[in-house]
């Protein structure tokens, strides 16, 4: 079965750091732009981060830019999201996302999703 | 930054009844680059529509969308109880990937 399976997120002091990962399976996941989601409590979906296939391509939102850091490990069939200067407003569930084309940049729509991890930024 | 603007914000339909959910842009969009998106509570979304009118795996056909330039509609022919959830449309054109705010189809 194709499928995303998210970890690394957690209980954070704000000005703090988490990793959080994603490992694909059952699909050729080098071959795919990925995507970081996150949702906010209450709120609605904000796209985070996209990297491209072969990394050559990568774009942050602007609430993230310079704090973040998307990057992959296609030997793994690893994604991953560094996230450094965490603030109370980062908190929520972050989703990876797989995209629905092959070999395409930016993103076309994503049609696999992992399960969501929860970060917490709180003192 | 392209803003996604939905409405209605809340509709309110009984099952069998035909749904349209709409989407405009601040600007043109290339249809290539805009989705549907379906999110149930405690769910991940759930990719309905590609390239503006494209069905992704799956899903049934009383599911359709259409739509270009800065006007796009999601169509859901007849409600399935299956069907109320929240619904959100994305644009790929350019960075950043905005989301709409999204339209919760509820029962009436």
């Amino acid at each position: 079965e194709v499928q995303l399976v998210e970890s690394g997120g957690g209980l954070v002091k704000p000005g703090g750091s988490l990793r959080l990962s994603c490992v694909g399976s059952d699909f050729i996941f080098s071959s795919y732009t990925m995507t970081w989601v996150r949702q906010t409590p209450g709120k609605g979906l904000e796209w985070v981060s996209s990297i491209s296939s072969g990394s050559t391509y990568i774009s942050y939102a602007d609430s993230v830019k310079g704090r973040f850091t998307i990057s992959r490990e296609n030997s793994k069939n690893s994604l991953f999201l560094q996230m450094d200067s965490l603030r109370a407003e980062d908190t929520g569930v972050y989703y990876c996302a797989r995209d629905v084309e092959l070999q395409v940049w930016p993103t076309h729509g994503m049609d696999v999703w992992g399960q969501g991890t929860t970060v917490s930024v709180s003192s | 930054e392209i803003v996604l603007t939905q409405s209605p914000g809340t509709l309110s339909l009984s099952p069998g009844e035909r749904a349209t959910l709409s989407c405009r842009a601040s600007q043109s969009l290339s249809r290539t680059y805009f989705a549907w998106y379906q999110q149930k509570p405690g769910q991940a979304p759930r990719l309905l529509i590609y390239g503006a009118s494209n069905r992704a795996t799956g899903i049934p056909d009383r599911f359709s969308g259409s739509g270009s330039g800065t006007d796009f509609t999601l169509t859901i022919s007849r409600l399935e109880p299956e069907d109320f959830a929240v619904y959100y449309c994305q644009q790929y054109v350019s960075s950043p990937y905005t989301f709409g705010q999204g339209t919760n189809l509820e029962i009436k």
